[in-house]
């Protein structure tokens, strides 16, 4: 089974730190996404990729940043992390029209 | 991207068929169907997806209508592990379409 591993289940940043929160596929797979989740908005798509050193923003990109260096890893970065970006990250892969894996979610809180 | 309309919940008793419905009015000759489940505190999963017939997996059936505006995702025998939230999703055929959730239906299994 494909396994999208994500870093840190849970983890606690004050304001205005840089946070990295890291998500690695072993399947080889060409498509990687993180999303966050916030009760009531649902699942929200914050950066995609297509291939190595390639991203394009999804609905919500500010204060974000990603990167791929490596096909199987691909990282959200939080520059300067702010108490609204408290939330669920959740980062998947895919390839072409098939289904999409989850990881577990990274429970990140902003104090 | 086309919409799709779920119950916000639904409510099963242990060991009965469930059918959840979604209505997806606006969709186009290409776009996938796609069933996905969230159980607490867990990232997605995939569940089934179809285009035009009716397919089976060892999780679900999917059943879509012949005019495709309308699936119903169909668990045999529901169990409490099963209790989770699903979500209808239209996607294209092409790599760059996207997963877009919406709110799903909370599905809530009774012993």
């Amino acid at each position: 089974d494909v396994k999208v591993t994500q870093s840190s289940r849970y983890l606690v940043k004050r304001t205005g730190e840089k946070v990295f929160l890291e998500c690695v596929q072993d399947m080889d797979h060409e498509n990687m996404f993180w999303y966050r989740q916030d009760p009531g908005l649902g699942l929200r798509l914050i950066y995609f990729s297509y291939d190595v050193k390639m991203k394009e923003k999804g609905d919500i990109p500010e204060g974000y940043s990603v990167s791929r260096e490596k096909k199987e890893r691909f990282s959200l970065i939080l520059e300067s992390a702010s108490t609204n970006q408290t939330s669920m990250y959740l980062c998947a892969s895919n390839d072409g029209p098939y289904g999409y894996t989850f990881g577990s979610g990274t429970r990140l809180t902003v104090v | 991207d086309a919409k799709t309309t779920q119950p916000n919940s639904m409510e099963s008793n242990e060991e009965e068929p469930v059918h959840l419905p979604c209505n997806h009015s606006t969709i186009s000759g290409t776009d996938y169907i796609h069933w996905y489940r969230q159980l607490p505190s867990q990232g997605p999963e995939y569940v089934i997806h179809g285009l035009t017939s009716n397919v089976n997996n060892r999780m679900a059936s999917l059943a879509i209508a012949e005019d495709r505006k309308s699936s119903t995702l169909i668990l045999h025998r529901a169990t409490l592990r099963d209790a989770a939230v699903y979500y209808c999703i239209l996607r294209g055929n092409n790599a760059g379409n996207m997963l877009t959730f919406g709110g799903g239906t909370r599905l809530m299994v009774k012993p």
